[in-house]
């Protein structure tokens, strides 16, 4: 069982440039949930989704796509990196009592 | 909307000494109320939720309606306590939408 799993740990961006980091989850949940992580700032919600085929806005959605491609998979993209999105992302899945499962995260860096 | 605060961004204390992690929250129907324990370059975990009324690593919270809060506490601080502390409010109405704190730093001083 190795629960929320995400790729990439790491990656540097140049702004401009696209990339896509991908959650997966095996607990058979069915909400998911893309967070940054920014210091000072705790963790902020991007989007989420209820379940497979549906996503909704979070708090801070912009210059981000997801996809739930089934109910394992809910990836993010950015399409074209920005500064402003340096950050630590964070996937979690959502259990049986509401609690949060929360993959290892992604330290990105746009430069 | 929901709210979540929680006031001190760092709280150090000595080991030994009691620990208070406060958190407030803003919210119109009946909360769900968590904390969470994210340890230095790891994942935030699941400390402990106001449902089950558990003790978890010598923490506790107890959910006050009445002045909207739902502290973490612990008597005697050690140093392996030392992390971010997130305290969490899930919408039980409908869609389960989580709202988190800004989190506190604590600090335990050897």
């Amino acid at each position: 069982n190795a629960g929320v799993t995400q790729t990439p740990k790491f990656q540097v961006l140049k702004t401009g440039q696209s990339m896509t980091l991908q959650c997966a989850q095996d607990m058979n949940h069915n909400s998911m949930y893309w967070y940054r992580q920014d210091p000072g700032m705790g963790l902020r919600l991007i989007y989420y989704s209820a379940s497979e085929g549906t996503t909704d806005k979070g708090e801070v959605p912009n210059g981000y796509n997801v996809s739930r491609l089934n109910k394992r998979e809910f990836s993010l993209r950015l399409e074209s990196a920005a500064p402003s999105q340096t950050s630590v992302y964070f996937c979690a899945s959502e259990g049986s009592y509401n609690e949060q499962f929360f993959g290892p995260g992604t330290r990105l860096t746009v430069l | 909307a929901q709210r979540v605060t929680q006031p001190e961004k760092l709280l150090s204390v000595f080991k030994g000494a009691p620990v208070e992690l406060k958190c407030n929250y803003s919210y119109s129907g009946s909360p769900e109320l968590f904390w969470y324990v994210q340890y230095s370059r790891q994942r935030l975990q699941l400390l402990l939720r106001h449902i089950s009324r558990e003790s978890i690593k010598g923490f506790t919270a107890d959910l006050n309606k009445g002045e909207t809060s739902f502290h973490l506490k612990k008597p005697f601080a050690q140093e392996e306590d030392s992390a971010m502390y997130y305290c969490a409010l899930s919408d039980s109405g409908g869609y389960q939408k989580v709202t988190f704190g800004i989190g506190t730093k604590l600090q335990v001083i050897p």
